[in-house]
């Protein structure tokens, strides 16, 4: 079905491990972005990209890496993973040249470090 | 920068009243979006508020966007169980690529 989705939906990790939560969307939007959840934060950008190969960081970047070397995937990984980055993750994306039309957001990924 | 502030963080409704959220954005912005979520899901866009004096109705939701004085509000009308949630409003950034700046959101319970 198209959409956007991402992957895993939960997850469990300990302190300093290595994670990557994936993002894969079917409509070939040109922008895509990663959003953490947290009580009291409302979504705050990690980071977004424009295209293929372009990134850039949003609101609270660090201890995140991003990549997107096809446009319908891009990828989050936390390198080290700390307690403080125990949040809700959401992927969305949206069309460069529709900006009438909104974000559209996936399910979310539930990760909890341990 | 672009900040954007939502009251009230919190709404108890009754069933049948009237209600409304105000959104405020501190700088210039050419859309203005909103968005629920319902506990655990993921995030359903409602509105998208493209010009000044838009607005916008949706069942007993209503989204209108004054860009003159940076707000937008959400009337509820007849409020019902079914719309409790939690509602963004969300603001594009002038410097664009498509970011959002969203408000920290208001949590609504319905009860009769």
């Amino acid at each position: 079905d198209a959409g956007i989705t991402q992957s895993p939906r939960y997850k469990i990790t300990e302190t300093g491990r290595q994670v990557t939560l994936m993002c894969h969307q079917t409509w070939s939007h040109s922008y895509m972005f990663w959003y953490r959840q947290d009580l009291g934060h409302g979504l705050r950008l990690i980071y977004y990209s424009a295209a293929a190969d372009i990134t850039d960081k949003g609101e609270v970047p660090d201890g995140y890496v991003v990549s997107r070397s096809k446009t319908e995937n891009f990828p989050l990984t936390l390198e080290s993973a700390t307690r403080s980055q125990t949040s809700v993750y959401f992927c969305a994306s949206s069309e460069k040249y529709r900006a009438y039309q909104p974000q559209h957001f996936g399910d979310g990924t539930r990760l909890s470090i341990l | 920068e672009l900040k954007v502030e939502q009251n009230p963080l919190f709404l108890s409704m009754q069933e049948g009243k009237n209600y409304t959220i105000y959104c405020n954005y501190s700088t210039t912005s050419d859309r203005l979006y909103w968005y629920r979520q319902d506990p655990g899901k993921s995030l359903e866009s409602l509105f998208v508020l493209l010009s000044n004096g838009a607005v916008k109705q949706e069942g007993r939701l209503m989204a209108s966007l004054d860009t003159k004085a940076r707000l937008s509000t959400l009337h509820i009308t007849a409020a019902v169980h079914d719309l409790s949630a939690t509602y963004f409003c969300a603001a594009l950034r002038a410097d664009s690529w498509g970011k959002l700046q969203f408000g920290a959101g208001t949590q609504v319970v319905v009860t009769p």
